[in-house]
């Protein structure tokens, strides 16, 4: 069965600061995998995914995550992050044929000013 | 285009008492999921559907909750009776299936608070 870790809880970060939260998956073979962002109060948005192909992703609000299968990990990287960036993201994986997506606990990002 | 709408937003309930959450997918998903979020078990699938059939209930905590979806556009959660435990954010999601991997979008959430 797959799973995924979020090893960073909490993270603080100036604004105009870069960022990268990490994300470690075991699976198999290739997972899809996937970053949401969750503002208080709100659902998940979809950030990015990954399924096949170029390892590094874009995804919206200027982020990018990176899959690489050595390491097992998609960390989620954003150059210069704003105070609107504030919030919990997390990452989640999912097998082939399946919907069962399993969700990371979440890294809660704070922006300083 | 509307999201995935969901109510209440907000419900605060007795133990013991039924509690019915209710879900309108995005026009034209043929997916529908339920996940619950807690602080302790972060967000949990809870069950998922396609094309109004339950797929995978493996999810669902006991037999006091129960999910149906008797038609495209509207899904409930009930609990039945709830306790305190079953405090949390039930979300519901849903996604055009054609092929596994689809973004799933969600909905705002119902938060339950039991006491």
């Amino acid at each position: 069965a797959q799973s995924v870790t979020q090893p960073d809880i909490h993270i603080t970060v100036s604004e105009g600061a870069s960022l990268e939260l990490r994300c470690n998956y075991s699976y198999g073979a290739t997972p899809y995998l996937f970053w949401y962002v969750q503002s208080p109060g709100q659902g998940l948005q979809l950030l990015l995914k990954y399924f096949s192909g170029d390892t590094l992703v874009q995804g919206i609000k200027g982020f990018e995550a990176e899959f690489k299968r050595s390491q097992s990990s998609f960390n989620l990287r954003k150059p210069s992050v704003h105070w609107s960036d504030a919030a919990e993201y997390f990452c989640a994986v999912g097998a082939s044929g399946t919907y069962k997506y399993i969700f990371g606990t979440g890294t809660r990002l704070k922006v300083l000013a | 285009d509307a999201g995935v709408i969901q109510s209440p937003r907000h419900e605060v309930t007795e133990m013991g008492q039924e509690v019915t959450l209710r879900c309108k997918p995005i026009s034209g998903h043929d997916y529908l999921f339920w996940y619950r979020q807690t602080m302790m078990r972060g967000l949990e699938l809870l069950i998922y559907f396609n094309n109004n059939v339950p797929i995978d209930d493996s999810g669902m905590p006991e037999d006091r909750f129960s999910a149906k979806m008797p038609n495209a556009s509207f899904s409930t959660l009930k609990i039945q009776p709830s306790e305190p435990r079953d405090s949390a954010v039930y979300f519901c999601a849903s996604s055009l299936g054609r092929g596994y991997g689809n973004t799933i979008y969600f909905g705002e959430g119902s938060w339950l608070t039991v006491v």
